[in-house]
């Protein structure tokens, strides 16, 4: 199936940094890939959807200058946390949506996740 | 109004049985929806996808769609320990930009 990679995996960071985080759809092209942030026991939160060559458009009260995306390449997507806090220690988790076409199969618009960073903030 | 509900749980059933997920949706242009497991601590999985009335099954999971009542359902035959996670039901949005996730429900398969 569509394999996602992101890197790293888990940081840990000082209040006041800034930590980028990767994410590669490593055997398909995404014109499309998609954001998330995830609490302790609560759903998938989009944060902004991100497309290849433009601007990332982001969901509301998700501070663009603050979650930088950069869609540089149809395999790659960055997400740079600047000025990281405390409050911002969250699961993040970047998704690729990929066509299934070459399965021989008809499905579209399926989003596969990479596993995910998990961001702490001291 | 949530976009996409799912009772949030836990379900418990027990080892061998039918566990039953269920969710509804208010869009009613949506076309396109998914089952994903998520393991505590891990990122979403797809497991299936479904796209027209009626069911569609893969091994044990079979997942049924009722457009008119905007209802989607996931059955889990023989549950296996191991099927106990988290799962997501989603809906892809009127004009396909947007996947729009449920809270989710957690399931226990009891041995």
């Amino acid at each position: 199936g569509a394999v996602v990679s992101q890197h790293p995996s888990w940081v840990i960071c000082k209040s006041g940094t800034s930590v980028k985080i990767e994410c590669r759809s490593l055997d398909f092209q995404a014109t499309t890939m998609f954001w998330y942030r995830q609490f302790p026991k609560q759903s998938l939160m989009l944060m902004a959807t991100s497309n290849e060559g433009s601007k990332a458009t982001y969901e509301q009260g998700v501070e663009k200058d603050k979650f930088l995306i950069n869609h540089a390449s149809l395999t790659l997507s960055t997400l740079t946390v600047t000025s990281a806090h405390p409050e911002d220690s969250s699961f993040y988790i970047c998704s690729a949506e990929g066509w299934q076409g070459a399965k021989g199969t008809s499905s579209y618009n399926e989003q596969f996740f990479g596993p995910g960073t998990r961001l702490t903030v001291l | 109004q949530k976009e996409v509900e799912q009772n949030s749980g836990p379900l418990s059933v027990p080892e061998g049985a039918i566990a039953s997920l269920n969710c509804t949706y208010s869009d009613r242009g949506s076309q396109s929806f998914f089952w994903y497991r998520q393991y505590s601590g891990k990122s979403p999985e797809l497991i299936m996808s479904i796209y027209s009335n009626g069911d569609k099954e893969d091994g044990r999971f079979t997942a049924q769609l009722n457009k008119a009542s905007q209802y989607v359902s996931l059955l889990i035959r023989d549950s296996q320990p191991s099927d106990s996670a988290t799962y997501l039901c989603a809906g892809l949005n009127t004009g396909g930009f947007k996947t729009i996730f449920g809270a989710g429900t957690r399931l226990f398969v009891k041995a």
